[in-house]
């Protein structure tokens, strides 16, 4: 069984500052893992995804992540936020052949 | 390109009663899930759809809860009775290929939220 642990449930910072958002997982085998932004009232939107090669992954709206094989984990980064950026995001793993598995999301709380 | 389309956006019903969420995936996308999203979760997979066969439904409760996708394209999830405890967001989601192939990506609708008085 696979798993995903989101170890903040809210990240407050202010506007232009850098954040990481962190996400650990559980899996027996090779996983696919995902980022993805839920603004309010809104579906959840992929921000990057990692399959395969390069470690790092740059996603959309200057957010990137790196997959650390060795931690089991894939923790997001943006250099500088902007209050645009608020919302709750979601790390998920996918084994091939397996649905994702959601972690519990983490309300990211941009202040001017 | 559209995205996924879901309606009612918002639903508001009394318990006992039914309702039925509506989704039609993106043009061409084989596959479809439909996900409950309780407030301050993530998302938890319900159903999944290759085409008009529904290929994994063990979380999905079937002592009230059905869905269908009967030509393959858009698909219903009804609850009846619905029960305080559905009150939740609905999501659908809908990927070009099936899990574990590198364009699974799945994408998703803006969801229905449903609260039962």
């Amino acid at each position: 069984a696979q798993s995903v642990t989101q170890l903040d449930s809210q990240v407050p910072v202010f506007e232009e500052a850098p954040v990481e958002l962190r996400c650990n997982y559980s899996s027996s085998v090779s996983v696919y893992l995902f980022w993805y932004v839920q603004y309010p009232n809104q579906g959840l939107q992929l921000l990057l995804k990692y399959l395969s090669g390069s470690t790092l992954v740059k996603g959309i709206n200057g957010f990137e992540a790196e997959f650390n094989k060795s931690q089991t984990s894939f923790h997001l980064r943006k250099p500088s936020v902007h209050i645009s950026d608020t919302a709750e995001y979601f790390c998920a793993v996918s084994d091939a052949g397996n649905m994702l598995t959601f972690g519990g999301g983490t309300r990211l709380m941009v202040k001017p | 390109e559209a995205g996924v389309v879901q309606s009612p956006r918002y639903k508001i019903i009394e318990k006992k009663q039914p309702v039925a969420f509506w989704c039609n995936p993106i043009s061409g996308h084989n596959t479809l899930y439909w996900y409950l999203q309780n407030l301050g979760q993530g998302p938890e997979l319900l159903i999944r759809y290759e085409n008009e066969e529904a290929v994994d439904d063990s979380q999905l409760p079937k002592d009230r809860f059905s869905a269908e996708r009967l030509k393959g394209v858009d698909s219903t999830l009804k609850i009846q009775p619905a029960e305080l405890g559905d009150s939740a967001v609905y999501l659908c989601a809908s990927s070009l290929e099936p899990p574990g192939s590198l364009t699974d990506t799945q994408y998703f609708g803006p969801g229905t939220r449903l609260t039962v008085l």
